[in-house]
């Protein structure tokens, strides 16, 4: 039972390289998230996908892209990485279209840009 | 703005104590609250949840408490242990809002 999976858990950038991160969930969820974690901020909303088809901007977008490619696959792109970008990254998903219940998420994606 | 705001970076208790981690918000739109626990090298995991309509809410060991008026809410654990010691973030949504908001987290060290 995997749950929410993704890849690469590591990655290592130059500044203006780009990269995407690849989430995949098995538990049949609707929504699906994708979340950066850094020191003191918690963790921050980048985009979301309420349903397959459907994606929308949460509180920090700029600088990424997102696919919901089909129900189970949710993308994240970076196409000009910058340091700033450096986090660790995590997607989520989540049963139903709305966010009353619980995230569950994959183990996370280290992501330094030099 | 953090909306969502933990105080507190890190709690240390003894075994066998209780913990008690607090969270405020400041958005008094957000109707549903979470908490999850999260280990090294792994992702968050939930871990309880209350509804804006109560203002308690008991799992096990675990107890969240909601204070609208204040709008805060913490987290019991009782009795603590050791593999509790992980760090807790505390998370809100509003109504079919996707963009739930966390706080920074804070890290529980039960000792022996």
């Amino acid at each position: 039972n995997a749950g929410v999976t993704q890849t690469p858990k590591f990655q290592v950038l130059k500044t203006g390289q780009s990269m995407t991160l690849q989430c995949a969930q098995d538990m049949n969820h609707n929504s699906m998230y994708w979340y950066r974690q850094d020191p003191g901020m918690g963790l921050r909303l980048i985009y979301y996908s309420a349903s397959e088809g459907t994606t929308d901007k949460g509180e920090v977008p700029n600088g990424y892209n997102v696919s919901r490619l089909n129900k189970r696959e949710f993308s994240l792109r970076l196409e000009s990485a910058a340091p700033s970008q450096t986090s660790v990254y995590f997607c989520a998903s989540s049963r139903g279209h709305s966010n009353t219940g619980e995230l569950f998420f994959g183990e996370g994606s280290r992501l330094t840009v030099l | 703005d953090q909306q969502v705001k933990q105080n507190s970076p890190s709690l240390s208790v003894q075994e066998g104590r209780i913990s008690i981690l607090n969270c405020d918000y400041t958005n008094s739109m957000f109707d549903y609250f979470l908490w999850y626990k999260k280990y090294p090298a792994e992702g968050p995991t939930f871990l309880i949840s209350i509804s804006s309509i109560k203002d308690k809410n008991e799992d096990g060991r675990f107890t969240v408490f909601l204070n609208k008026s204040a709008k805060h809410l913490s987290l019991h654990i009782v009795p603590s242990q050791p593999g509790d010691s992980a760090v807790y973030f505390c998370a809100a949504s509003a109504g079919n809002n996707n963009d739930m908001r966390f706080g920074a987290g804070t890290r529980l060290t039960v000792k022996p």
